[in-house]
């Protein structure tokens, strides 16, 4: 398997402009985590979806944040306007089945906002 | 009540020693413990996981210690190599909530 494919690795932007993530989780895992890692917050939860839809988004900072999950096979994280404390590294991560265990993650989208 | 606690920050060991990590949690619905492996531009992987109905869990080099009564648990890295030079998350998840919260990571250095 490919692994939980993101896209894009870096990502330069302006303070004010619009910023989406693209996270394609591994085949037949049916939930999907979006987590932001900073050097002073470390990492933390954004939003997770099960079976495509928003379990618990308490972790995404404001309005600003949304997430989509439009199938089984796609999630994006959008930013709108993005600000330079948006600056971090956004990773993505899919399980399979009910039950705890092993969380998958991408390699992560670098974000920076000037 | 989700917090997970980490320590050290950061290690220095030499190689061929041991490396601790320790982690305390708080909420005793918690019942998935699992440690989870960093190197740099990479995302975490999961490297040894245990379910507080043992107290011991062993995997080659890397054994995790579990005491339930103190809400506490270690990673122990035996016969530390370079290639173990990396940051290590503690973390902690419960029943159908399969979220991870995460500790706020180890900084490892093994030197040669």
């Amino acid at each position: 398997d490919a692994g939980v494919i993101q896209s894009p690795r870096h990502e330069v932007t302006e303070m004010g402009q619009e910023v989406t993530l693209r996270c394609k989780p591994i085949s037949g895992h049916n939930s999907l985590f979006w987590y932001r890692q900073t050097m002073m917050r470390g990492l933390e939860l954004l939003i997770y979806f099960n079976n495509n839809v928003p379990i618990d988004d308490s972790g995404m900072p404001e309005d600003r944040f949304s997430a989509k999950m439009p199938n089984a096979s796609f999630s994006t994280l959008k930013i709108q306007p993005s600000e330079p404390r948006d600056s971090a590294v956004y990773f993505c991560a899919s399980i399979q089945g009910s039950s705890t265990g092993e969380l998958f993650f991408g390699e992560g989208s670098r974000l920076t906002v000037l | 009540q989700q917090q997970v606690k980490q320590s050290p920050q950061s290690l220095i060991v030499q190689k061929g020693g041991i490396s601790i990590i320790n982690c305390a949690y708080e909420n005793t619905a918690f019942d998935y413990f699992p440690w989870y492996q960093q190197f740099p531009g990479k995302g975490p992987a999961l490297l040894i996981a245990i379910r507080p109905d043992v107290s011991e869990k062993k995997e080659g080099r890397f054994t995790i210690s579990f005491n339930k009564s103190a809400k506490q648990f270690s990673l122990h890295i035996m016969d530390s190599q370079p290639g173990d030079s990396a940051t290590y998350f503690c973390a902690a998840s419960m029943g159908g909530r399969r979220a991870l919260t995460f500790g706020s990571g180890t900084r490892l250095q093994v030197q040669p």
